[in-house]
């Protein structure tokens, strides 16, 4: 059971421009929930997180937006950069547990200088 | 360099034998993680640690696996008798106890492929 979901398997953007990842969730305990950026061969990487005390959280050109009732988070890239080409994944957990994260399918960002 | 260290970075093995992957965490962090991640997937959690002690196990971890972190700083996972569906990506992570939300901070992974 996917508890995390991004139906976008991928996305490509023209450089200068904003990119858009979405995420989906099932589970009304998550809390806390992130994003992480991968390259090829290696671990996934850290971007941004946000509590879900808040609805908005901003990080220089990434802004992640948490829309609770509709159980959907976004992740905004503005300017994207060629640089950001990578696969991008949203996790959720609940943080008073401290344990797993659940991890979305991921969303391949490609973007074209 | 400071991060989550893994070792190997690339495991072959013949189908039926174990197989034992090392994990290193920020040394300061007192949670560590296994994830699994298969081509197309995200990473889906194995186990996690606190300090020494094993807190919780996903049903994806079989009898065949094991996962060791004998004095609260690396961690091994051993998998008995391998199987080809056990081809995959071994991720490690690791993070600091804390209340209102945490990162956690991913090793390099260790692909394993079993022939």
């Amino acid at each position: 059971d996917q508890q995390v979901k991004q139906n976008s398997p991928s996305l490509s953007v023209q450089e200068g421009r904003i990119s858009i990842l979405n995420c989906d969730y099932t589970n009304s305990m998550f809390d806390y929930f992130l994003w992480y950026k991968k390259y090829p061969a290696e671990g996934p990487t850290f971007l941004i997180s946000i509590s879900s005390i808040k609805d908005k959280n901003e990080d220089g050109r990434f802004t992640v937006f948490l829309n609770k009732s509709a159980k959907h988070l976004s992740l905004h890239i503005v300017p994207s950069q060629p640089g950001d080409s990578a696969v991008y994944f949203c996790a959720a957990s609940v943080s008073d547990t401290g344990n797993q994260f659940y991890f979305g399918t991921g969303t391949s960002l490609t973007v074209i200088p | 360099d400071t991060g989550v260290s893994q070792d190997p970075r690339h495991k072959i093995t013949k189908r039926g034998q174990n197989v034992t992957f090392r994990c290193d965490p920020i040394s300061e962090h007192n949670r560590l993680y296994w994830y699994r991640q298969t081509l197309g997937q995200g990473p889906e959690f194995l186990t996690y640690f606190q300090n020494e002690a094993q807190l919780e196990k996903s049903r994806l971890l079989s009898d065949r696996f094991s996962a060791e972190r004998p004095k609260g700083s690396f961690s091994t996972l051993e998998i008995q008798r391998t199987e080809q569906g056990d081809s995959a990506m071994y991720l490690c992570a690791s993070s600091l106890e804390g209340g209102g939300g945490y990162e956690q901070y991913f090793g390099p992974g260790t692909r394993l492929t079993v022939t």
